[in-house]
């Protein structure tokens, strides 16, 4: 099955900075890619996703990179706000079929004003 | 639609007794997953269907975990007997569709299960 490991497992940053998290996942057949934010106390929520056709994706203050050659992918949050702090997951599966994903531990990330 | 809705919210049980956790997924959507989120493990997919037939529960971690989907508007999750090392939260997701349109799945507000 697919395995995913994400790191680091804790981030702080002052506010402006930018915060990078980065993800590896082991099974080849994977093409969807998305990225939860958790808030403290609260569900999972879809901030962000890549599917295996593309290389980047923006969305404002959030990008994901991704590299199926090395079986990487990346997010980035520019200009960090206070409200960007939250748990953040990855997740790697197939879209096809069952949309069955396995996520990361998770990233604790803390903004610093 | 209100989301996919889980009750109860909070669940505070003794060793020994049975719970169950139920989940109402979004009206439409075909598949249903069961997740349990503790600090060590983070966030572990326990079993999910697909149009309401169990297709995977490798990850329900004991015989005393188990899982039903009736029909497509609910499904129920239950522990027994229960043990404190099973406290944990326990989310219910759902999703819809497949290839390019697949795959964002919405998650419930969770369970938080406390075994004393």
């Amino acid at each position: 099955g697919e395995n995913v490991e994400q790191h680091p497992s804790t981030l702080s940053v002052q506010e402006g900075d930018s915060a990078v998290i980065k993800c590896t996942y082991s099974d080849s057949a994977s093409n969807y890619f998305p990225w939860y934010k958790q808030e403290l106390g609260k569900r999972p929520q879809l901030i962000i996703d890549i599917r295996s056709n593309v290389g980047e994706k923006k969305d404002q203050r959030i990008a994901v990179t991704l590299n199926k050659t090395a079986k990487h992918f990346s997010l980035h949050i520019t200009e960090t706000q206070p409200e960007d702090s939250a748990v953040y997951f990855c997740a790697a599966g197939n879209s096809g079929g069952y949309q069955k994903v396995t996520f990361g531990i998770g990233t604790k990330l803390q903004v610093i004003p | 639609d209100a989301g996919v809705i889980q009750s109860p919210r909070h669940e505070v049980t003794e060793m020994g007794q049975e719970v169950t956790l139920r989940c109402k997924p979004i009206s439409g959507h075909n598949s249903l997953f069961w997740y349990r989120q503790t600090m060590m493990r983070g966030l572990e997919l326990l079993i999910y269907f697909n149009n309401n037939v169990p297709i995977d529960d490798s990850g329900m971690p004991e015989d005393r975990f188990s899982a039903k989907m009736p029909n497509a508007s609910f499904s129920t999750l239950k522990i027994q007997p229960s043990e404190p090392r099973d406290s944990a939260v326990y989310f219910c997701a759902s999703s819809l569709g497949s290839g390019q349109l697949g795959g964002e799945a919405f998650f419930g507000q969770g369970t938080r299960l406390t075994v004393v």
